[in-house]
């Protein structure tokens, strides 16, 4: 079990610039989550893959947030003119296909938008 | 909808002594519970859940967390805090009603555990 990574940890960004994070499951996990999470507060449900179809949207996330597992593998999570607003730790996380499960996390990705 | 409460943004103890966070829900169906804790720098790590059976299940580290279906509560606890236990901790809930994977997580405890 090699866990869950994702790239890059850091991303500075200019207000109006795309950025895309990457995140590699444990591989034998189906079950691919996106959080966000801001300083103080716990982590916010953003979006979740079974393999390769993303299964639920949070109503929260604006159009300009976008993310894909195109192979049932990694995910991406682009992000399209990126707002002072967005800057947080991105985390992703995986789990075994059992509601049941629990999730293992990545480290996060931590962006600050200038 | 699913929701989380932790209603304590800070928990002290001295070592040694017995801990308690808090944390209640709110679900249409069976609730799948767990508590995950973040230490300073690093990932969010697992550390128990309750899905069906006896109230008190036990977790990693010594910790152990009691399920209380009329008070909607999970709690977690030790019986003696140490001073690594000092990090935040979070309580998360699933919704067994709609058969989804969402999961949604309180807001955050922070234990410190004194010397």
């Amino acid at each position: 079990d090699t866990g869950v990574s994702q790239d890059p940890r850091h991303k500075i960004t200019k207000r109006g610039q795309n950025v895309t994070f990457r995140c590699d499951p444990i591989s034998e996990h189906n079950r691919l989550y996106w959080y966000r999470q801001t300083l103080g507060q716990g982590p916010e449900f953003l979006t979740y893959f079974q393999n390769e179809a993303q299964l639920e949207k949070s109503r929260l996330l604006s159009d300009r947030f976008s993310a894909e597992r195109p192979k049932g593998s990694f995910s991406t999570l682009e992000i399209q003119r990126t707002e002072q607003g967005d800057s947080a730790m991105y985390l992703c996380a995986s789990s075994r296909d059992r509601v049941q499960s629990e999730q293992y996390f990545g480290p996060g990705t931590r962006l600050t938008v200038t | 909808a699913q929701s989380v409460a932790q209603p304590e943004d800070q928990v002290n103890v001295a070592e040694g002594n017995p801990l308690t966070v808090k944390c209640t829900y709110s679900v249409s169906g069976n609730p799948y519970l767990f508590w995950y804790v973040q230490y300073p720098n690093r990932g969010l790590q697992f550390l128990l859940k309750y899905i069906t059976g006896d109230n008190l299940v036990k977790g990693s580290y010594g910790f152990e967390a009691e399920f209380n279906k009329s008070q909607t509560s999970f709690h977690l606890k030790k019986p003696s805090a140490l001073v690594s236990d000092s990090a935040l901790y979070f309580c998360a809930v699933r919704d067994g009603g709609t058969g989804g994977f969402k999961t949604i997580f309180g807001a955050g405890t922070r234990l410190f555990v004194k010397a």
